[in-house]
Formats: structure tokens, C-alpha cells, sequence
């Protein structure tokens, strides 16, 4: 396994589109988060997953956007109608079910809202 | 309000010299820090941890403290590398019933040759 894989790299959409991620962890790992990172700032919980139940969700998850992982494997996170805040680098991330362990991320989409 | 802080946003070395970043944090929860290094364009990529009931870990070049009364955690880096020269975060979590980090906004280190 070479790690947290996610797909696209880079993503230019216009204002009011809709955007899906994916993310492919590490496979034994049970735990996938989803990060964001804007400029100047450290990556923010969006939310996390153990197995296929989404177990936290940060505020800053709004209702447009919304993240799945059907069969406990890969994630995908959707953001609907895009706004030009939306704009960063989306990082996925996945660790091992126990506790005081490290998260290993992905090399992350950016995001670009025109 | 932010809970882990990283007061200096850069930081220039010489090659060959130590390295010191610096965390402060604020919710007396946390019992588990991290620090990330990330190059541009990438994602973070662990570099070492500390859990709360240990004050030193060690790991290569790299030794990270924690004083737990002072909510105060380093990160020394010796002798640094050109390749060290990314951003490194600090992050912690609050252990069992938390899974999220909470991560500062970086200090950019730069070793000089």
C-alpha cells in the first residue's frame, strides 16, 4: 500500500457547481478524516469515520457539504453549490483504530472556486 | 479562539545547527501531541508524537518535550538538514472518546547551507 490516496489533485469549478472528492486511505485503516486547510492556516477537522459510520462532524461542516463511506473502504466528500469561500486544500487522512495514534494524510485536493 | 498556538511563523537555521519550534496550547484535555512536516503541495507527514505521561521522546535527530504544567511543547531538531526546510505543525487531540487533531498554523523553517 503506498498511503492515503486522493483524488483529483486540483479542481477549478465555477461558483454554484457542485464538487466530489475522493479518498482512498490506507487499507487496513478502520478511521478516515476529512481536513481543511486554507492559507496561513493549520489543516481543521471537518469530519471523521469508523468504518462506514460517521462519527463527528465539526461546525464547520455546513449543509451543503456532505461526506460518505459506503463500504467502510474509500470516502467521497461532495460540496454543494460551490462559493468562493469554499476555495483550499481538502485533506483526507486515515489511522488505525486504537487510540493515541498518528493520522497519515493524503496530498490533498485544491480547490479553486471561480 | 484558538487552542494550539505556534507563535512564530517562521524560522532561519544554519546547517549543522539546532533547530528549535515551539507549541504552546490551551485546553488542559489534551493528552496526545503530534508535529507534521509539510512540504508545499503536499499533504502533512508524521514526524513524531508525545503522549501526556511521557515529558521527552526521541526519535533520530528529532526529540520532542512536553511540560505538561506549562502546556508547553518543543520540537529540536539536531543537526538540521537543508531537507528539513518545510512548514511543521504542531497538533493535539484529547485521546480516547476524541478522534479529531487540532493543529496550530505552522512554522515556516528554513535551513540555510
Amino acid at each position: 500500500d503506498t498511503g492515503v490516496s486522493q483524488d483529483p489533485r486540483h479542481k477549478i469549478t465555477k461558483r454554484g457547481q457542485n464538487v466530489t472528492f475522493r479518498c482512498d486511505p490506507i487499507s487496513e485503516h478502520n478511521r478516515l478524516y476529512w481536513y481543511r486547510q486554507t492559507l496561513g492556516q493549520g489543516p481543521e477537522f471537518l469530519t471523521y469515520f469508523q468504518n462506514e459510520a460517521q462519527l463527528e462532524k465539526s461546525r464547520l461542516l455546513s449543509d451543503r457539504f456532505s461526506a460518505e463511506r459506503p463500504k467502510g473502504s474509500f470516502s467521497t466528500l461532495e460540496i454543494q453549490r460551490t462559493e468562493q469561500g469554499d476555495s483550499a486544500m481538502y485533506l483526507c487522512a486515515s489511522s488505525e483504530d486504537r487510540a493515541n495514534t498518528e493520522a497519515f494524510f493524503g496530498q490533498g485536493t485544491r480547490l479553486t472556486v471561480v | 479562539d484558538q487552542q494550539v498556538k505556534q507563535n512564530s511563523p517562521s524560522l532561519s537555521v544554519q546547517e549543522g545547527r539546532i533547530s528549535i519550534l515551539n507549541c504552546d496550547y490551551t485546553n488542559s484535555m489534551f493528552d496526545y501531541f503530534l508535529w507534521y512536516k509539510k512540504y508545499p503541495a503536499e499533504g502533512p507527514t508524521f514526524l513524531i508524537s508525545i503522549s501526556s505521561i511521557k515529558d521527552k521522546n526521541e526519535d533520530g535527530r528529532f526529540t520532542v518535550f512536553l511540560n505538561k504544567s506549562a502546556k508547553h511543547l518543543s520540537l529540536h531538531i539536531v543537526p538540521s538538514q537543508p531537507g528539513d526546510s518545510a512548514v511543521y505543525f504542531c497538533a493535539a487531540s484529547q485521546g480516547a472518546g476524541s478522534y479529531q487533531l487540532t493543529f496550530g498554523k505552522g512554522t515556516k523553517l528554513s535551513v540555510i547551507p
